[in-house]
């Protein structure tokens, strides 16, 4: 079945420092990419998507490829801040444009120190 | 744009008790909703998926008759628990589907803690 592997945390970084958080997915057919951010105490927020192979999402700083080769889709940030304090979730929809249920990764807890 | 919101946020109750949870889209229409199950520090796991109208559609190993699903309209879906047992505590969130929505975004609520005692 489908599935994604995201890194686990917690990752501990400090502020200004350069944030990449790993994904790798295995999927039939030709799956849309999200990364999801948890801020605590609430839901999941859609940071940014991809739908195609080269295509890059990106918003608030964040950017994550979409490489068909080599099935990842790493998120990505040159200078994070206090508030990118989150857990963040990499997640797949194996239709593509369909609506099934999405397949989430564990969730990478980050910690940003001032 | 784009809210979903769930009632209530955090639920206890007694075991062999039923507990409902709403789901609501509030600026959007949700022709699809989605039902998650998540417990600490693990991944968020499909339980249903449910269409405006008509029966939910259950992931293998979630009990259809344990998890009941209504679908009413285009803004609101609930999630009752049946009979809960403290195996049934945790954290369950609901998404919706925009209506037209060509990339199968999802839009998630807060999430409802149950605590089955």
């Amino acid at each position: 079945g489908d599935s994604v592997t995201q890194m686990e945390g917690p990752v501990t970084l400090s502020e200004e420092a350069f944030l990449t958080i790993n994904c790798t997915y295995t999927a039939t057919g030709y799956p849309s990419l999200f990364w999801y951010v948890q801020y605590p105490g609430e839901g999941l927020q859609l940071l940014l998507k991809a739908t195609k192979a080269d295509d890059k999402g990106s918003n608030k700083g964040f950017e994550a490829t979409y490489r068909k080769e080599t099935t990842s889709f790493h998120l990505e940030k040159g200078s994070v801040q206090v508030s990118d304090s989150a857990v963040y979730f990499c997640a797949l929809s194996a239709s593509g444009g369909g609506a099934d249920g999405l397949t989430f990764g564990k969730g990478t807890h980050l910690i940003i120190q001032p | 744009g784009a809210v979903v919101s769930q009632h209530p946020s955090r639920v206890i109750c007694k075991s062999g008790t039923s507990v409902k949870i709403e789901c609501r889209s509030l600026d959007f229409q949700a022709t699809t909703m989605f039902w998650y199950r998540q417990f600490p520090k693990q991944s968020l796991m499909l339980m249903a998926t449910s269409n405006e109208g008509s029966k939910a559609t259950y992931e293998q190993g979630v009990e259809k008759d344990k998890f009941l699903i209504n679908h009413a309209s285009l803004t609101l879906s609930t999630l009752t628990v049946t009979s809960a047992h403290p195996e049934d505590s945790s954290f369950y969130i609901c998404s919706g589907r925009r209506q037209g929505s060509r990339y199968n975004e999802q839009f998630f609520g807060p999430g409802t803690r149950l605590t089955v005692l």
